[in-house]
């Protein structure tokens, strides 16, 4: 089962591009990146996943790298409120579960 | 935008009762997952169901069932609580098959304590 590195901790300045890293070597061909926050307390919440492209919706951008072994989850203009640990996740191929691994936590700062 | 209700944040039970944690989706989801979300160990998946009246085993099923009568519902019952159940319970919901690259969807957790 592919597996994810993140740094553990990060911070931003507030207003500047948040850029958080993710390992993911060992991914194979058909299996999707996702993003997810958790803010202190509640539950994890949905940000954007991808294959192979980039992808960018009205919360953040997604870039995959051409091998596919590593991405960057961008928050363009960070706020305090993006405070929260990060994740990224691999779901495993031909099921439906996901592997999550201990994140990153993103303190943005004013 | 995709709504997964938790019955409770907070729950307090306590050792051998029977509990029952309730999720409920407003999205037409086919499939519909229990986690448990423990410091250092992240989330580990307890039971997923694909269909109404299916269900299949996650990471760690024991000491856990689940019931799901109605598509929009997702039970999960500890049969006789014990103190390692204490945990943070989350409920996620998501698109079914032929779709298996949608997101799951997550509520906001019900926080259990077995004493």
């Amino acid at each position: 089962d592919a597996k994810t590195t993140q740094p553990p901790s990060m911070d931003c300045a507030e207003g500047r591009a948040a850029n958080l890293p993710c390992n993911h070597s060992t991914i194979s061909g058909n299996e999707y990146v996702y993003w997810y926050r958790q803010i202190h307390s509640q539950g994890p919440q949905y940000i954007i996943h991808g294959l192979k492209n980039n992808e960018t919706n009205e919360m953040a951008s997604l870039i995959i790298t051409e091998d596919r072994k590593s991405s960057t989850l961008i928050l363009p203009h960070a706020t305090l409120r993006d405070t929260a640990v990060y994740y990224c996740i691999v779901r495993v191929a031909g099921t439906y579960k996901y592997i999550f691994g201990t994140g990153t936590r993103l303190k943005v700062l004013a | 935008d995709v709504k997964v209700t938790q019955s409770s944040r907070y729950l307090v039970k306590r050792t051998g009762e029977k509990v029952f944690l309730e999720c409920v989706q407003d999205m037409d989801h086919e499939n519909m997952f229990w986690y448990r979300q423990d410091p250092g160990l992240g989330l580990r998946l307890i039971y997923f169901s694909y269909d109404v009246k299916m269900k299949e085993k996650g990471d760690i099923p024991e000491g856990y069932s689940v019931s799901r009568e109605k598509k929009e519902r997702f039970s999960l019952i500890l049969e006789s609580a014990s103190t390692n159940q204490t945990s943070m319970y989350l409920c996620a919901s998501s698109l079914g098959q032929g779709t298996r690259n949608q997101p799951q969807h997550f509520g906001d957790g019900t926080r259990l304590s077995i004493l």
